[in-house]
């Protein structure tokens, strides 16, 4: 099994670009979730998901959104980018709310 | 509304040496779970333990214990005889049945064991 695979691994964005990061797993998770780990600090809530067709704001959404058309997939878009979303992005899946998380191995984007 | 704090920024022991990281929480439901996580340098997260709020029973794992004591709101991790591939950074987490159903981490201790 793959388990939980982001893409891209790494990506740098100037300043107002948009983009999109993958994320897709392959455990028939229910619950996916989206952190963003700043620098020597702990993970913050992005997005999460309870299922199919359902998603919630987490504690730091502003400036990005997300979509879950499928159980498979919950892509993140970045939309006009800035300095405070430079990070390294944590997608994660698990069986239910109380279950382990399965995480990706992070995305690290950078914008100059 | 749930909230975890890991006063402990960063720990440094030599090896074979024991190491206690801190973890106390928030959070004014009855029913919660916590757990720990492990992110090593390679930077992936590798989950360690959960624990519900109704099992205050403490765990043994290899070198690794965890003490758990609603009395006090904590859950402590303890790696004895620390080893050099301890090295990490070590996450603390917690959710409970209301608010978002989704984990809300503590800011880490970054634990380095010098050999």
């Amino acid at each position: 099994n793959a388990g939980v695979t982001q893409t891209p691994k790494f990506r740098i964005l100037k300043i107002g670009q948009s983009m999109t990061l993958q994320c897709t797993q392959d455990m028939n998770h229910n619950y996916m979730y989206w952190y963003r780990q700043d620098p020597g600090m702990g993970l913050k809530l992005i997005y999460y998901s309870v299922g199919a067709g359902i998603t919630d704001k987490g504690e730091v959404p502003n400036g990005y959104n997300v979509s879950r058309s499928t159980t498979e997939d919950f892509p993140l878009r970045l939309e006009l980018a800035a300095p405070s979303q430079t990070s390294v992005y944590f997608c994660a899946s698990s069986t239910g709310y109380n279950s382990p998380l399965h995480f990706g191995n992070g995305t690290r984007l950078t914008v100059t | 509304a749930q909230k975890v704090t890991q006063a402990q920024t960063e720990i440094s022991v030599v090896e074979k040496e024991d190491v206690t990281l801190d973890c106390v929480y928030e959070t004014r439901d009855t029913t919660y779970y916590l757990f720990w996580y492990k992110q090593p340098p390679s930077g992936e997260l590798v989950f360690l333990i959960r624990r519900n709020s109704f099992d205050e029973q403490n765990e043994i794992s290899g070198r690794y214990s965890w003490n758990f004591q609603k009395s006090t709101s904590s859950f402590n991790f303890t790696i004895t005889a620390s080893q050099v591939v301890d090295s990490a950074v070590y996450f603390c987490a917690l959710i409970d049945l209301t608010g978002r159903r989704a984990l809300t981490f503590g800011s880490g201790t970054r634990l380095q064991v010098q050999p």
